[in-house]
């Protein structure tokens, strides 16, 4: 089955503690991204990255950190998290085209904490 | 730089109609439409690229304005199963990788 899988789905932590998000995807796409939800404000992205070791910051990345080292994986780093990044996080990602010509899977979502 | 969507919420009873309307200040190549259920992933419904060319949801529809830069959401004969918030995302920049900018959503509550 074609899935992006995100791990913890749910992660409660202290501000400063340094974690990671995992995300993997099957389908063998060039394009992921990392998306942040908070009421009102929609789907904002953090970062995307256009195949491996290639990335780059998006609407807003201050606090995050991420790594494409292989194709599938696009891990989202919390070097110290604070209260404001408490947020439902997604990962996102579709087929290498023209931008905005194939549609993105999404994985089932982060519910991070941060107290 | 965000698209902006209208209106915020919408109550309909089954069957009813109901149109989203997402609109830019930037000129559009494409839109995309996705919904998102209570708790859930946003789901892909359908991309409106330039030139009229369309793919995805057979039971929804959509309209792409590229001089107005405007795109509509119609949701017809809504059933039950169309309750959720839908979001329109737009690409600004054509060969950016995969920078898609999402509107703050439109809530849809279908009642019985």
């Amino acid at each position: 089955e074609a899935q992006v899988t995100q791990n913890p789905r749910y992660l409660i932590t202290v501000t400063g503690k340094k974690l990671t998000v995992t995300c993997s995807q099957n389908m063998n796409h060039e394009y992921m991204s990392w998306y942040r939800q908070d009421p009102g404000l929609g789907l904002r992205q953090i970062y995307y990255s256009m195949n491996v070791e290639v990335t780059d910051k998006g609407d807003v990345p201050e606090g995050y950190k991420v790594s494409r080292k292989e194709k599938r994986n696009f891990p989202l780093i919390l070097e110290s998290p604070s209260p404001n990044q408490t947020s439902l996080y997604f990962c996102a990602s579709r087929a290498r085209g023209l931008a905005g010509s194939y549609e993105q899977y999404f994985g089932p979502g982060t519910r991070l904490t941060v107290t | 730089q965000q698209p902006v969507q209208s209106p915020q919420a919408v109550i309909l009873r089954e069957g009813e109609d109901a149109v989203i309307n997402c609109s830019s200040s930037k000129a559009l190549y494409s839109v995309h439409w996705y919904r998102q259920k209570h708790g859930e992933a946003p789901v892909f419904l359908m991309i409106l690229l330039k030139g009229g060319e369309q793919k995805g949801h057979e039971k929804i529809s959509a309209s792409f304005n590229e001089k107005k830069q405007q795109s509509s959401l119609y949701l017809t004969a809504s059933q039950l199963s169309y309750s959720g918030t839908y979001f329109c995302g737009t690409p600004y920049i054509k060969a950016a990788g995969n920078k898609l900018t999402f509107g703050g959503g439109t809530r849809v509550l279908v009642k019985p």
